[in-house]
Order: structure tokens, then sequence, then C-alpha cells
């Protein structure tokens, strides 16, 4: 089944405590992409990648590192969580031009 | 700059109803319009996808039409069903953006009363 796989579903951390929330598509998509989105703000781009080692910044880059080693994951990485990054976040991808698939959403809490 | 405005922003209508939503883009020059559904807490699922040399696009009760010149897109559901309710959002990638980021409306939050 053609599906963006993202873990963990839910996850509750503490300020300061690195974590990594992990995508995969297995459409062989040269693009992939990390939302948030936080009530009233809609859906924020954090980053992109345009295909393996290409990546680059969205709308609300900050705190947030990414990494695209093969072309199947594009983890999203929190060096040093804050509460400011509680948010439902999504992974996305597509081939250019053609429709976006999502994953199903991380809610993150940040204590 | 492109700007993408989804109005209204709810709707409540009873089950039955043909019904339609909006989507307005400030510049023309698209790749494509994209139309989706979320469901409270949950992923998008893209539900049409119209390219901008096509008028529309058809998917068992959903039908997408694109108006390029005015900047329009319409989303129809014919018969709605209580399961229809969801938001829905659109999003347009902008022509000559080489790296095709989506451009996303606020999205218009649609409720089916049984």
């Amino acid at each position: 089944e053609a599906q963006v796989t993202q873990n963990p579903r839910y996850l509750i951390t503490v300020t300061g405590k690195k974590l990594t929330v992990t995508c995969s598509q297995n459409m062989n998509h040269e693009y992939m992409s990390w939302y948030r989105q936080d009530p009233g703000l809609g859906l924020r781009q954090i980053y992109y990648s345009m295909n393996v080692e290409v990546t680059d910044k969205g709308d609300v880059p900050e705190g947030y590192k990414v990494s695209r080693k093969e072309k199947r994951n594009f983890p999203l990485i929190l060096e040093s969580p804050s509460p400011n990054q509680t948010s439902l976040y999504f992974c996305a991808s597509s081939l250019f031009g053609e429709k976006l698939f999502f994953g199903s959403g991380t809610q993150l809490s940040v204590l | 700059k492109q700007e993408v405005t989804q109005i209204p922003a709810a709707l409540s209508v009873p089950e039955g109803e043909n019904l339609v939503l909006n989507c307005s883009f400030t510049d023309s020059a698209i790749y494509n319009l994209q139309w989706f559904r979320q469901d409270p807490g949950k992923g998008l699922t893209s539900l049409l996808l119209i390219q901008s040399s096509q008028r529309e696009q058809t998917s068992g009760r959903l039908n997408a039409s694109l108006d390029k010149s005015s900047g329009r897109s319409t989303l129809y559901i014919a018969a709605s069903q209580p399961g229809d309710s969801a938001t829905y959002l659109c999003a347009v990638p902008p022509l000559g953006d080489s790296n095709y980021q989506l451009i996303w409306g606020a999205g218009t939050k649609l409720i089916i009363k049984p």
C-alpha cells in the first residue's frame, strides 16, 4: 500500500531533550516536506527536500533540523525542544507536480 | 506574492444538499491546484488535482473546477452526507517556483447535519 509513515503518533517530552520524528514513504517520491499545524495559524512549512542530500528551509525552520540521506526517509530533528514547538506535525511527499501524500501526523507536547 | 483565500471559513448544511466550496488565488501563474480533506487531528488527503491546462476534475460525487483568469476554483460536492464533514483546504504551487512550494488556504470547515 502506498503510504507515508510517521512515528511516533503521539509524543510528550520535556524542554531540551532531543527528539526525532521519523518519516518514510514507499512511493519513490523525490519531494518530501515537513509541516506544523497550529490552531488559527494553519499549515506552515518547516523544511522540504527536493531529493537525496537536497534540503531547504520553509517558512518556520528555526529550532528544527532535517536530513535526506535516503530517498524514502526524511526525519525531523528537534535538538532542544521548547514549549512553543508543541504542535501537530505532518510529513508529506509527492512526485513533482503530482498529488501530495500526507502522513497521519505526530502530536508533540513539550513540557 | 501569491495568496490563497477560502470563504466561508465554516459551512453547515443539511444532509442531501449539493454544495460549493470556494478557493481564490491572487496570481494566475500556477502549476496546478489541489483540494484536500482533513478530518480532526488527522492527516490531509488529496481529493483532486487540477493541472493549469485543465478546467475541471471529477471523482465520484466531487467535482473541482479551475478558472485561472478569475483566480478561482470551486469544489462541488453532490448529495452531501454526514461523512463529508471535514475541513477542506486548497493549495497552489506558484509557476516559476522551481522548488514547487505550496501556498495554502486556511480551509473551510464543513458540517453536514443528518
